[in-house]
């Protein structure tokens, strides 16, 4: 099974509004991540989660906040967003320890920030 | 900076020819790339990951090259069909080149 979930796959929200996309993974992939894709442009890392704690933060402003609570979830909270957040929002997860190292994709959760 | 180049925006070519598409990328040494294939509204679907110590990679109709020494990876597609079109992305480690749309005409 090489599956990444993503849920919701559409989000509609408010800038006042407080929501929260979900990643979910059984692989038993320790990495974790988080990316940003905008129309037409490549996917842009915003966060990567190693052994359930964050490594990597791409300047990434704080009214996004991600969370590791066990190694196959992964949470993206989201809180008085701008509409130039609306993105496609992607999850990958990958091995650390042995290989392969291919990280695998969700399907995305479409952010639409009115 | 690091920095990755895909050659071009948009690729067109005939059915059954080889697509090749190149990646380039600068001020890094990843130790490994991958490859990928996005179509429109959907996540990225992994192709081929080739490592730093190794030349060449294949996988039935797809192969990648990685030259750590020209700091490039060429990706081709033989025999290319029409439901090859999409987008394809490189990426060395983590990050993403800004892909290459390849569309196989009949």
């Amino acid at each position: 099974d090489t599956e990444v979930t993503q849920t919701p796959k559409h989000l509609v929200m408010g800038m006042t509004n407080k929501k929260s996309l979900k990643c979910e993974q059984h692989m038993g992939h320790r990495a974790m991540y988080w990316y940003k894709q905008k129309a037409k442009k490549p996917p842009e890392l915003m966060f990567v989660y190693s052994y359930e704690k964050l490594s990597i933060n791409e300047s990434v402003p704080s009214r996004f906040s991600p969370e590791c609570p066990n190694s196959s979830l992964l949470n993206l909270h989201l809180h008085a967003l701008q509409p130039e957040d609306s993105a496609l929002y992607l999850c990958a997860s990958r091995k650390i320890a042995g290989g392969p190292y291919e990280q695998y994709f969700g399907p995305g959760t479409r952010l639409t920030v009115t | 900076s690091q920095k990755i180049e895909q050659n071009s925006e948009a690729l067109n070519i005939q059915e059954g020819k080889t697509a090749t598409l190149t990646c380039n990328y600068t001020n890094y040494s990843p130790a490994y790339l991958q490859w990928y294939r996005q179509d429109p509204g959907r996540g990225p679907v992994f192709l081929l990951l080739i490592r730093e110590n190794e030349k060449e990679k294949r996988k039935e109709r797809l192969k990648v090259t990685f030259d750590t020494t020209l700091k490039q990876s060429l990706f081709h597609i033989t025999a290319s069909q029409p439901a090859d079109s999409a987008t394809y992305l490189c990426a060395p480690n983590m990050r993403f080149g800004a892909g290459t749309r390849l569309t196989v005409k009949p």
